[in-house]
């Protein structure tokens, strides 16, 4: 079973430039989380998708960041314009209920700006 | 704003020894906790999950919760050098949302 796939891996971006995330849930999991995590603290839920449905985004921070999932399989994560407080990793898990809605993480996307 | 506190380490502990590592929460709608283990540079893996109160044992990892106190806990037997990562604790609501994330305890076992 293929896992949680995010690109890209790194990338670097000046403040006020925009920049965008990708990521492909396993196959079949209906949950698709998107989280920030700063160095040396926990992940941060950012948007919970069910389907291609908003769950929970009260922590986005939506005067920049925007995430769809259209068609309730692959989503993007955006942030416009990008700020230094931005620099993170961005993580992308999915689940489904067959699994006991364990979350499985995908390697994420170091965003770091300058 | 739903917190989830653990003592950020670092927690050192000798090869072969028990490593406990705690987690209080505020939220008292909380219905599913769960321990991850996050590697230097890597993505959080699940350990274990506990929904009742009481002990739930899985190999090595004992998760105990305690509802009434608002707190968890995982206890890593017969600890190795392999365990040396950081610990997040997690707890959502019954519906599988508000997931809220720990700051995570870092653990070293030395040999």
């Amino acid at each position: 079973e293929a896992g949680v796939a995010q690109s890209p891996r790194y990338k670097i971006i000046e403040k006020r430039q925009s920049v965008a995330f990708w990521c492909n849930p396993i196959s079949g999991h209906a949950t698709l989380y998107w989280y920030q995590q700063i160095l040396g603290q926990g992940p941060k839920l950012l948007i919970q998708f069910q389907n291609n449905g908003v769950v929970d985004d009260s922590q986005l921070p939506k005067d920049r960041f925007s995430a769809e999932r259209l068609k309730g399989v692959d989503s993007t994560l955006k942030i416009q314009p990008a700020k230094l407080e931005d620099s993170a990793v961005y993580l992308c898990a999915s689940s489904s209920v067959a699994a006991n809605n364990e979350q499985f993480f995908g390697p994420g996307t170091r965003l770091t700006v300058l | 704003q739903k917190e989830v506190e653990q003592n950020s380490g670092p927690l050192s502990v000798p090869e072969g020894a028990i490593a406990s590592l705690n987690c209080t929460y505020s939220d008292r709608g909380s219905q599913s906790f769960f321990w991850y283990r996050q590697y230097s540079g890597k993505s959080p893996e699940l350990i274990m999950f506990i929904y009742s109160n009481g002990d739930k044992e899985d190999g090595r990892f004992t998760a105990q919760l305690n509802k009434a106190s608002q707190y968890v806990s995982l206890l890593i037997r017969d600890s190795q050098p392999s365990d040396s990562a950081t610990y997040l604790c997690a707890v959502n609501n019954n519906y599988g949302q508000n997931f809220v994330f720990g700051p995570g305890t870092r653990l070293s076992v030395l040999p």
